[in-house]
């Protein structure tokens, strides 16, 4: 199984500020790699798929780049709505497995 | 408008039964795999498994922490995704999320709740 490991848990950034989330595969994942968010309660959101395609609807302050193992999810000027987790997942091969999620708060 | 309705959590004892059920609506439902993921309260999402499309004979995928004790099926008539869950544990207890996958998972449920407790 490939793992997904997302080094932060937790981050603390400051409203306007930028934030970068990342997540490394254990194995060669081709950018077959989803983004999501989860606000409390709620279903998660996808936000990009393919590593970089951002999902209609979805605020152009939201990128994400990478390639082989190592992804990356970017949030430019953070606003208060964007306060919440964010998962990533591999769906490149069976069992398509998500991080352990990091949860970003304002500072 | 696309519509994912996850039912049937609720209250089981350890090692009981359960199916959930997740009634679809406003695609077409054979044309997509349809998975499941799971979350435990404060803890991160868990892809549970999938059930391929009509293209792809409808052949399903598990995780290892469920293959074996729990069976998604699919009625394509009424365009309605299961998933039977059998000797519960307490660790299976989870919202329960139905969702659709193209590139990724782009529809989710709202989830239903499983408790497993005696």
């Amino acid at each position: 199984d490939i793992q997904m490991t997302q080094s932060s848990s937790y981050l603390s950034v400051s409203l306007g500020g930028r934030v970068t989330i990342t997540c490394k595969a254990s194995d060669h994942i081709n950018n077959w790699l989803a983004w999501y968010q989860q606000k409390p309660g709620n279903a998660p959101r996808l936000l990009i798929s393919g590593a970089t395609s951002l999902e209609t609807g979805v605020p152009s302050r939201f990128s994400g780049s990478g390639s082989g193992k190592d992804y990356t999810l970017s949030i430019t000027s953070l606003q208060t709505e964007d306060v919440a987790t964010y998962y990533c997942q591999q769906y490149w091969s069976t069992p398509y497995t998500f991080g352990g999620g990091t949860k970003l708060e304002i500072k | 408008e696309v519509k994912l309705v996850e039912s049937g959590g609720g209250l089981v004892q350890p090692g009981g039964s359960l199916r959930l059920s997740c009634a679809t609506s406003g695609f077409t439902f054979t044309d997509y795999y349809m998975s499941w993921v799971r979350q435990p309260p404060g803890k991160a999402l868990e892809w549970l498994g999938f059930i391929r499309n009509k293209a792809n004979g409808y052949t399903t995928e598990y995780s290892a922490s469920v293959k074996g004790r729990f069976t998604i099926s699919r009625d394509n008539s009424q365009s309605i995704l299961y998933l039977q869950m059998n000797t519960l544990r307490a660790e299976d207890s989870a919202t329960y999320y139905c969702a659709r996958e193209l590139t990724g998972i782009d529809y989710w449920g709202q989830g239903t709740t499983l408790t497993v407790s005696s």
